[in-house]
């Protein structure tokens, strides 16, 4: 069964903690995403992530970080969060080649207060 | 740079008529084209792919054609159900097709609306 698993879904910070988001998928592929989705602009790629400790820069990857240290598994972090970090964030996956079909997670929604 | 364009933020619709979402793009490559589908609460969800010049692909009753010459890829259905409401985006993959690394470039999204 394909699928990209993220925890938590919901989570509530207060502003200046740390965040760890996490991501997982069971289909062996090499690249991975984390995306933002704000109303009105869509999604935004913060960081991609080509295989193990191999990550690079997205279109907004200012006060992220990000690490894979499993192919199958891959965490975003916000270290010191800000309010305007609150927004949905979507982990994907895909073959590095071809076709480059994303494989998306249900989401994680967080808040930062 | 590369870039993907949809005009309309929302569409509303009564049940039953046909809808066309459009999206443009802008690329220097060879153009690789999508559709994803994304219903409230839940993860975007592949609907369709085309790289092949003025071919129709379908799915879901939903079907698309690329138009290198006007640099379209719209989503047209030909009568939407309820169940058709969702955000639709459109994306661009912003390397030639094969290479490694490359990433897609989502359009903001349009919102359908069906109506009983």
């Amino acid at each position: 069964d394909m699928k990209v698993t993220q925890m938590p879904r919901y989570l509530i910070k207060r502003m200046g903690e740390n965040v760890l988001l996490e991501c997982g998928q069971d289909m062996s592929h090499e690249t991975m995403y984390w995306y933002r989705q704000d109303p009105g602009l869509g999604l935004q790629l913060i960081y991609i992530s080509y295989d193990v400790d191999s990550n690079s820069e997205g279109d907004i990857p200012k006060g992220y970080r990000v690490s894979r240290k499993k192919r199958e598994h891959f965490s975003l972090i916000l270290d010191s969060a800000k309010t305007n970090q609150t927004s949905v964030y979507f982990c994907a996956s895909s073959f590095p080649l071809g076709e480059n079909t994303l494989y998306f997670g249900a989401g994680t929604r967080l808040s930062v207060l | 740079g590369d870039s993907v364009t949809q005009t309309e933020g929302l569409v509303t619709l009564t049940k039953g008529l046909p809808v066309m979402l459009n999206c443009t793009y802008q690329t220097t490559y060879s153009p690789f084209l999508f559709w994803y589908v994304q219903h409230l609460n839940e993860a975007p969800k592949l609907l369709l792919k085309s790289s092949t010049d003025n071919k129709r692909t379908e799915h879901q009753g939903f079907y698309a054609t690329l138009h290198k010459s006007s640099s379209s890829f719209h989503l047209q259905k030909s009568s939407v159900q309820l169940s058709d409401s969702a955000l639709y985006f459109c994306a661009l993959s912003d390397l030639p097709y094969g290479s490694s690394g490359n990433k897609l470039i989502f359009g903001i999204g349009t919102l359908l609306s069906v109506k009983p």
